[in-house]
């Protein structure tokens, strides 16, 4: 039962450069959400999720896309990578039965050069 | 907007001391509550979390809310230099459509001293 798995855990992309931060877990968890961590600064909520196929925006969601086709996986789109979107990225997952429990990946460290 | 407000700190204390520690919100009608420790260079981990309802203590931490004033307090008891970290606070809003969104502060670093 590995949890909350995120890939890569760090990474260097130059501006204006793609990528797909990944994330994947195996609780059977309908709710995901990634968070964007700044130094000194708390979690902001990107996108979320609440199952397969329904996802909508949170607090900071310009600059990246998610999409839910599986239960599992939840990764998160960047296009035109920009100095501003350099941070700590979190995948969380929780299940409305959790008891308002949630779960941490690892984080992915991202640096936009 | 609905905010989350802590000291960023640094908050110093001394070994075996009890370290105190607040957060305001703004939604009067936020019911769930959660504090999070974050150690450098890792995800946070969930400490405590209350309801609306009650303070809740479990073992050296003890989770407070003040309604009236809307703010939130944990308490480290008998501190120890492990406990040094970030603390995090976190709202989660009222309503059946939260879906389990939180809102968090800033963060607190804590630092406890030999």
């Amino acid at each position: 039962n590995a949890g909350v798995t995120q890939t890569p855990k760090f990474r260097i992309l130059k501006i204006g450069q793609s990528m797909t931060l990944q994330c994947t877990q195996d609780m059977n968890h309908n709710y995901m959400y990634w968070y964007r961590q700044d130094p000194g600064m708390g979690l902001k909520l990107i996108y979320y999720s609440v199952g397969a196929g329904i996802t909508d925006k949170g607090e900071v969601p310009n600059g990246y896309n998610v999409s839910r086709s599986t239960t599992e996986d939840f990764p998160l789109r960047l296009e035109l990578a920009a100095p501003s979107q350099t941070s700590v990225y979190f995948c969380v997952t929780g299940s409305p039965r959790g008891r308002d429990t949630q779960y941490f990946g690892p984080g992915t460290r991202l640096t936009v050069l | 907007q609905k905010e989350v407000e802590q000291n960023s700190g640094p908050l110093s204390v001394p070994e075996g001391a009890i370290a105190s520690l607040n957060c305001t919100y703004s939604d009067r009608g936020s019911q769930s509550f959660f504090w999070y420790r974050q150690y450098s260079g890792k995800s946070p981990e969930l400490i405590m979390f209350i309801y609306s309802n009650g303070d809740k203590e479990d073992g050296r931490f003890t989770a407070q809310l003040n309604k009236a004033s809307q703010y939130v307090s944990l308490l480290i008891r008998d501190s120890q230099p492990s406990d040094s970290a970030t603390y995090l606070c976190a709202v989660k809003p009222a309503g059946g459509t939260s879906y389990g969104k939180l809102t968090f502060g800033q963060g607190t670093i804590l630092t406890v001293h030999p």
